[in-house]
């Protein structure tokens, strides 16, 4: 099937530093890639939607400028959170979907502390 | 707007009996998916079913299976003689216009299920 990588698995920062999450797809062409995020016993809420070559969409309460969304390749997607704080401590969760199918492919997961 | 429910938010049950865990959703698409996905403490989702909004056949998978009803929407989903290994966050999701668009997925609140020995 499918696999869909992220790097790092888990972070530790200070607060106010960036930190850069890449999202890969191995072994197929990604052409629509989402950012999730889930605190501590809830549930996963999208943050956006990121299309190759295009800006990224978010959703409602979500600030662009804070976590920015690279998808410049169709195998590659980043997310970057900017100047992070301990509120942004979470389980950052991506997916990836195939132009071909509809199936979407989730990441491991990369676990962000910030200190 | 689309919305999964999950009422149960955690459930507690011996190994080896039967547990059911509820997924009501609202939609106002008469195309859509229905998915059910495993998160084990390791915290990756592990994929379990997707169903689509045309087919209301049950499901059976070996010791699981699934109870798709358009008629209550709900999309409810049976463990049968549950195992330690089950033991994790289960989450109902719901995928709208699965041919084309965004294929946004919204989560169910999850449930905590823990099988005790």
């Amino acid at each position: 099937g499918a696999v869909v990588s992220q790097h790092p698995s888990w972070v530790i920062c200070k607060s106010g530093t960036s930190v850069k999450i890449e999202c890969r797809s191995l072994d197929f062409q990604a052409t629509t890639m989402f950012w999730y995020r889930q605190f501590p016993k809830q549930s996963l809420m999208l943050m956006a939607t990121s299309n190759e070559g295009s800006k990224a969409t978010y959703e409602q309460g979500v600030e662009k400028d804070k976590f920015l969304i690279n998808h410049a390749s169709l195998t590659l997607s980043t997310l970057t959170v900017t100047s992070a704080h301990p509120e942004d401590s979470s389980f950052y969760i991506c997916s990836a979907r195939s132009g071909i199918g509809n199936e979407q492919f989730f990441g491991p997961g990369t676990r962000l502390t910030v200190l | 707007a689309q919305k999964v429910t999950q009422a149960q938010t955690e459930i507690s049950v011996v190994e080896k009996e039967d547990v059911t865990l509820d997924c009501v959703y609202e939609t106002r698409d008469t195309t859509y998916y229905l998915f059910w996905y495993k998160q084990p403490p390791s915290g990756e989702l592990v994929f379990l079913i997707r169903r689509n909004s045309f087919d209301e056949q049950n499901e059976i998978s070996g010791r699981y299976s699934w109870n798709f009803q358009k008629s209550t929407s709900s999309f409810n989903f049976t463990i049968t003689a549950s195992q330690v290994v089950d033991s994790a966050v289960y989450f109902c999701a719901l995928s709208e216009r699965p041919w084309g668009g965004a294929q946004k997925l919204v989560f169910g609140q999850g449930t905590r299920l823990t099988i005790n020995p």
